[in-house]
């Protein structure tokens, strides 16, 4: 089974200032990657996701995360943060072997006005 | 397209009781997964039903058992409930069975066991 593994639990970050959540997982074996954020009181929304092809992918509000095959990582990063940014973020893994969805145990951003 | 919807959205039980939550998926969406979150622990992957099958399990007890009916709407229910089933339980959904397609998901249960 995939373990993912989110290092950091809180991230504190001042506004406009650049974040990387670290994220990495336990098997390379042909994997679907994805971040979630969920907001307070929200459920999760689909941030970006990696399934095949370019190792870079980007979201529409900024984000974006690298797959790092060797490395078994799917850093997420922004260059600028806002206050809106501020929620938790989910990193999970869908191996091709299963069908089953690993979640990490998420990483709270907040930014500091 | 309305959204995942879950009913009810808070709960409050005792121990020993039993709890049925419900989840609505996106119309034309087949597949539907369920998930525990608790702070210390994340999110768990319960289980996924797909055409009214059961198509995957997580490492839950018994205790925890789901189905899905014709209309895609599933249930999942927790009989003989402990303190530690305290969570917000997620559902999601997705056209296929969710192997590389994006997951919806529905604001939660808060289920709180007294």
């Amino acid at each position: 089974a995939q373990s993912v593994t989110q290092l950091d639990s809180q991230v504190p970050v001042f506004e406009e200032a650049p974040v990387e959540l670290r994220c990495n997982y336990s098997s390379s074996v042909s994997v679907y990657l994805f971040w979630y954020v969920q907001y307070p009181n929200q459920g999760l929304q689909l941030l970006l996701k990696y399934l095949s092809g370019s190792t870079l992918v980007e979201s529409i509000n900024g984000f974006e995360a690298e797959f790092n095959k060797s490395q078994t990582s799917f850093h997420l990063r922004k260059p600028s943060v806002h206050i809106s940014d501020t929620a938790e973020y989910f990193c999970a893994v869908r191996d091709g072997t299963g069908n089953q969805f690993y979640f990490g145990t998420g990483t709270s951003l907040t930014v500091i006005p | 397209k309305a959204g995942v919807t879950q009913t009810p959205r808070y709960l409050i039980k005792t121990r020993g009781q039993q709890v049925t939550l419900s989840c609505s998926p996106i119309s034309g969406h087949r597949s539907v997964s369920w998930y525990q979150q608790t702070p210390g622990q994340g999110l768990q992957f319960l289980f996924e039903y797909f055409s009214e099958t059961q198509r995957n399990k997580g490492n839950f007890p018994g205790r925890f058992s789901g189905r899905q009916f014709s209309n895609s709407r599933s249930e999942m229910n927790v009989s003989t409930l402990e303190l530690g089933d305290s969570a917000l339980y997620l559902c999601a959904s997705s056209l296929q069975l969710a192997g590389g397609n994006e997951q919806f998901f529905g604001p939660g249960t808060r289920l709180t066991v007294l």
